[in-house]
């Protein structure tokens, strides 16, 4: 089956360490982003990517970092630097960037103490 | 930029019976497409329909349709025949370049 998997689901971290978020497809779609979704907000755009080696920042990029080593994949990194990493954070891809619509996979939902 | 504004936060409807979310958006360009997206309890973002702004013909998908008024700037979703399966939050979402959500409504569906 075609999709979206991004793990892991739950995902607990302490205060001042980094932690990577997983998010693979194979859907072979080119273009790859990742959001952000907090209590009462729609969705906001962290990162974004069209190609391999290739990203972009999006509204909320501060304390995020990204790769895209491969078309499959586009981790996220929170760091220690994101004042608010508590949240769920949800991959998306689209065949291209901007005329596409996107598919989205599960979702993790990150809590940090 | 764009915005997208849903202003009703929720709303509630009895099974079997019609609802209506609105939407509204506010742009410069001329070529965009427009999305509604459903997130059940599960939290996976569902793609419900499209509809791309040169066509003038309301877009629809089985029980799902939509009200599209370019010049309004309008783009309300209809659901027909509300199932309790469709009990979820609606997010409304205008791609111009990149994607742009509403803050969403939560949909109660009553049995």
């Amino acid at each position: 089956d075609g999709g979206i998997t991004q793990s892991p689901k739950y995902l607990f971290r302490k205060e001042g360490q980094n932690v990577t978020l997983s998010c693979e497809q194979n859907l072979n779609h080119d273009a790859m982003y990742w959001y952000r979704q907090d209590p009462g907000q729609g969705l906001r755009l962290i990162y974004y990517s069209q190609i391999v080696n290739d990203f972009q920042k999006g509204d909320i990029a501060e304390g995020y970092s990204v790769s895209r080593e491969k078309k499959e994949s586009f981790p996220l990194t929170v760091t220690s630097a994101q004042k608010n990493p508590t949240a769920f954070y949800l991959c998306a891809s689209s065949i291209g960037q901007g005329t596409h619509e996107q598919y989205f996979g599960p979702g993790t939902r990150l809590t940090v103490t | 930029a764009q915005t997208v504004t849903q202003s009703q936060p929720e709303m509630s409807v009895q099974e079997a019976e019609t609802v209506t979310l609105s939407c509204t958006y506010d742009t410069s360009e001329n070529n965009y497409y427009l999305f509604w997206y459903k997130q059940p309890p599960s939290r996976q973002m569902i793609l419900v329909i499209r509809q791309e702004a040169y066509k003038q013909q309301n877009a629809t998908e089985n029980r799902f349709s939509v009200n599209f008024q370019k010049a309004a700037k309008s783009f309300s979703l209809k659901i027909s025949d509300s199932q309790l399966g469709d009990t979820a939050m609606y997010f409304c979402a205008f791609l111009g370049g990149k994607l742009t959500f509403g803050k969403g409504i939560t949909l109660s569906v009553r049995p």
